[in-house]
């Protein structure tokens, strides 16, 4: 059945290290979400596309955050230099092509990362 | 912004006993609301939505949750509760205008005893 797969599921590195998580939204699917969950913040939106262009990414720090659409079916998140800071849950999320206001995202299983 | 508010981190019931995770949200325009639950190691998982219309939204696995405009509010139920419900409940509210992101809550961890 249809379903966002992100990879890794888990990413243990160290600090300084470029990390690149990727997902594969839902064919079809047009827009892309993510997210970050924490202990401490709960979750947060990081960025998301729509037809491959960004439209919001301003919860995302930039210094070190970076997201890519390459194409339809492929969604990147880079996180370089790494930080311990930046432990967490890496959730990703698509919605479909003729979303509305009231639909709702389909979630992949998330990356959980730990940087030492 | 659009926000909504979780009041509690957990909640514990007895499983056949009602359950109810609470939500006020408060945003300007209309209200698109939404819960998920997260099982552990696990994605979220859309349970249901308010649109317009019934204030009364049923959902999956027998979740509903009531919107009510007066008291800003988005409370999900369950009539009887079983202990696989027992996982983290999120709240949610649509972002801004013009894109559909969501804005979370912090969640509710949910545990059913048996």
């Amino acid at each position: 059945d249809a379903r966002v797969t992100q990879t890794p599921r888990h990413k243990v590195t160290e600090m300084g290290q470029e990390v690149t998580m990727r997902c594969q939204p839902i064919l079809g699917h047009n827009t892309v979400f993510w997210y970050r969950q924490t202990m401490m913040q709960g979750l947060e939106l990081l960025a998301y596309f729509r037809n491959r262009a960004p439209l919001d990414d301003s919860g995302m720090p930039k210094d070190r955050f970076s997201a890519e659409m390459p194409d339809a079916t492929l969604a990147t998140l880079k996180i370089q230099p790494s930080e311990p800071r930046d432990s967490a849950v890496y959730f990703c999320a698509s919605g479909p092509l003729r979303a509305v206001a009231n639909t709702e995202a389909f979630f992949g299983q998330g990356t959980r990362l730990t940087v030492v | 912004a659009q926000s909504v508010a979780q009041p509690e981190d957990q909640v514990n019931v007895a499983e056949g006993n009602p359950l109810t995770v609470k939500c006020t949200y408060s945003v300007s325009g209309n209200p698109y609301l939404f819960w998920y639950v997260q099982y552990p190691n696990r994605g979220l998982q859309f349970l249901l939505k308010y649109i317009t219309g019934d204030n009364l939204v049923k959902g999956s696995y027998g979740f509903e949750a009531e919107f009510n405009k007066s008291q800003t509010s988005f409370h999900l139920k369950k009539p009887s509760a079983l202990v696989s419900d027992s996982a983290l409940y999120f709240c949610a509210v649509r972002v801004g205008d013009s894109g559909y992101a969501l804005n979370f809550g912090k969640g509710t961890s949910l545990l059913v005893t048996p």
